[in-house]
């Protein structure tokens, strides 16, 4: 059961273009939410997270957005650059309990 | 200069052999974590541990066990019971266990049964 769901396994995006990442969920329990990047044989790195009580949250390039009735969040990246390229990981927890991972976007961004 | 460190990065075993894993963190942090990795499958948990001499099972432990004897340490063995040990492991550590805390990512370990 599946309760992080990255519908698309892959995604490409030319430079300098917005790349969208896409986050489903299906525990309404879920009140924390985080975004990882992951680059070939490394660890992933945090990237920006939301709470449940916001909508949005922007750093930089990087904004999430929370859509809590359809339990859809998704990563913005504007404008997106050749080393964005890497596997993005969505993840989610309830406020006391361990962080739940999807499966990964593998983003591609091409001059 | 704090961080996680997993060694090694690569290592192979024969089939039916045990083989442990090493993760170290110096970032003070109580929580860790033993995560895997296959081709399209994201990040699986295989064990967790919030506190020293305590650990929780994950989404797939069977296979796998671990201990918790240092704040530091949290080593993962892959026993001859695991069906397909061949995969990406990651450890990562975290302030706490609640998502609202970090979880910081070691580099990994390749493991390969031949």
């Amino acid at each position: 059961d599946q309760q992080v769901k990255q519908n698309s396994p892959s995604l490409s995006v030319q430079e300098g273009r917005i790349s969208i990442l896409n986050c489903d969920y299906t525990n309404s329990m879920f009140d924390y939410f985080l975004w990882y990047k992951k680059y070939p044989a490394e660890g992933p790195t945090f990237l920006i997270s939301i709470s449940s009580i916001k909508d949005k949250n922007e750093d930089g390039r990087f904004t999430v957005f929370l859509n809590k009735s359809a339990k859809h969040l998704s990563l913005h990246i504007v404008p997106s650059q050749p080393g964005d390229s890497a596997v993005y990981f969505c993840a989610a927890s309830p406020y006391t309990d361990k962080l739940i991972f999807g499966t990964g976007t593998r983003l591609q961004v091409f001059p | 200069d704090g961080g996680i460190t997993q060694s090694p990065k690569y290592l192979f075993r024969k089939e039916g052999q045990n083989v442990t894993l090493s993760c170290e963190q110096n970032l003070n942090h109580d929580a860790m974590y033993w995560y895997r990795q296959d081709p399209g499958q994201g990040l699986r948990l295989i064990y967790y541990s919030q506190i020293v001499n305590d650990f929780q099972k994950g989404d797939i432990a069977e296979g796998y066990s671990v201990s918790r004897e240092k704040k530091e340490s949290f080593p993962l063995t892959v026993t001859s019971a695991q069906k397909n040990p061949t995969a990406f492991y990651l450890c990562a550590s975290s302030i706490g266990v609640s998502g609202r805390y970090e979880q910081f990512f070691g580099p990994g370990t390749r493991l390969t049964v031949l």
